[in-house]
């Protein structure tokens, strides 16, 4: 089985930056994934990371380290529209989903 | 990217009734896709992995007889939640991997379907 951790919820202010954390406990691992997802919408799609290392789009970074089973996304510049949850999820060796349960940022003015 | 498109996207039904929820892949062919649930304010659990040609395999604690699965195409999988309860109104998304060259470990998501049994 999997265990994934991330924080429950996250408040930052318009232009700031944050980092969610994610652990994760694996049987087996085939990447990770973060999506972001608005109330009542589904999830879309940010970043995978399967190599150690940083991975940036834009404003948006994710980090892995396996040997650790940790990973971080990196929010920048934020915006009112960044407010949302954000998933971060595992894939196993067959290629399924286990995800965490998605941290809720909460951008203010 | 590629695109998952659901249908419908929302549905009101009666208790005892069965509901049919569709996902399509609509510009690459998907061998695997996936159906998830999720509860107000929780995140995505995984039902069962539906496969092209055969049967799916439904994750522990799921029913298999109340939640049918057909892959019917390479493009097209159903859900089909039979005699729906109110403990089964949840928002209901499929994915499907990859699409596209480079992107074959990601998933897409349809839109979801909103299920509401009365």
């Amino acid at each position: 089985g999997q265990n994934i951790d991330q924080p429950t919820e996250m408040t930052a202010t318009e232009g700031a930056i944050v980092q969610i954390n994610c652990t994760y406990q694996t049987s087996g691992f085939n990447g990770l994934f973060w999506y972001q997802q608005h109330a009542g919408e589904a999830p879309t799609f940010l970043s995978y990371n399967v190599l150690d290392g940083l991975e940036e789009k834009g404003r948006f970074s994710s980090f892995l380290s396996r040997s650790k089973g940790y990973s971080y996304l990196l929010l920048k510049e934020l915006q009112m529209k960044d407010s949302a949850s954000y998933l971060c999820a595992v894939s196993d060796s067959w290629g399924k989903l286990q995800f965490g349960a998605g941290t809720q940022v909460v951008v203010t003015p | 990217g590629a695109v998952v498109s659901q249908h419908p996207s929302w549905v009101i039904c009666k208790s005892g009734t069965s509901v049919k929820i569709e996902c399509r892949s609509l510009d690459f062919q998907a061998t695997t896709m996936f159906w998830y649930r999720q509860f107000p304010k929780q995140s995505l659990m995984l039902m069962a992995t539906s496969n092209e040609g055969s049967k799916a395999t439904y994750e522990q604690g799921v029913e298999k007889d109340k939640f049918l699965i057909n892959h019917a195409s390479l493009t097209l999988s159903t859900l089909t939640v039979t005699s729906a309860h109110p403990e089964d109104s949840s928002f209901y998304i499929c994915s499907a991997p990859g699409g596209w060259a480079g992107e074959s470990d990601t998933q897409y998501f349809g839109p979801g379907t909103r299920l509401t049994v009365l």
